[in-house]
């Protein structure tokens, strides 16, 4: 079964600079997809940014990018020139690209990142 | 731009009672699921639907739970007999093909 592990329970960054959070995965697959979703208060599940793991190229959307690390299974998401509206709980999450080995999302622990004025 | 929506935003309701949680998944999608979060945890598969059919199940959606589709637009989690344990953030979420899922704004299911 697959596993994500998120490390970092807690964030903070001052507005307008970057921050980093980290995700570990484990999986024996070699194709599947990543996913950081966003979850304000409201508690309402937003993606962020998706990878492709037969991609060598990291996703980038605007202020958000990733570091995929197959080899090491790693996937981070880098923030620049952090907002007030990117405060929020963060989650990574992996699905299989099999369709045979079902569809669901796991999830990590989550991030919860404060953005500091 | 087409959203996933949920009724009701908030539902109470007393243990022993059975509960239907109401989707409408985004219109051309394809795959339907649902997810929940017990407070300050993560979130958890319960179960995938495809083809008018559970495709997918977790441990955790046991004979308690149901899943329908009942006229090809709604979908819905049926808890029959729900347990304080059952308290929890139920997330709707649908996909049209190989890609990521679309959230609904969940439904937070109170058990007294």
């Amino acid at each position: 079964a697959q596993t994500v592990t998120q490390s970092q329970p807690e964030m903070s960054v001052q507005e307008a600079e970057t921050v980093t959070l980290s995700c570990t995965y484990d999986t024996s697959e070699s194709d599947y997809y990543l996913f950081w979703y966003k979850q304000p208060p409201s508690r309402q599940m937003i993606l962020v940014i998706r990878q492709e793991a037969y991609k060598q190229q990291n996703a980038t959307e605007n202020r958000f990018s990733v570091n995929f690390q197959k080899a090491a299974k790693s996937f981070s998401l880098k923030i620049s020139d952090s907002q007030l509206g990117d405060a929020a709980m963060y989650f990574c999450a992996y699905r299989s690209a099999q369709e045979t080995s079902g569809s669901r999302l796991t999830f990590g622990e989550g991030t919860q990142l404060t953005v500091n004025p | 731009e087409p959203e996933v929506t949920q009724t009701p935003s908030h539902q109470v309701t007393q243990m022993g009672q059975e509960v239907i949680l109401r989707c409408v998944p985004i219109s051309n999608h394809l795959y339907f699921y649902w997810y929940r979060q017990i407070l300050g945890q993560k979130v958890e598969f319960l179960v995938s639907f495809y083809n008018n059919e559970i495709s997918e199940k977790s441990e955790i959606f046991d004979d308690q739970f149901s899943v329908e589709r009942p006229d090809g637009s709604n979908f819905t989690l049926k808890i029959r007999s729900t347990k304080l344990e059952d308290s929890a953030m139920y997330f709707c979420a649908s996909r049209v093909q190989i890609y990521e899922q679309y959230f609904g704004p969940g439904t937070r299911l109170t058990v007294t």
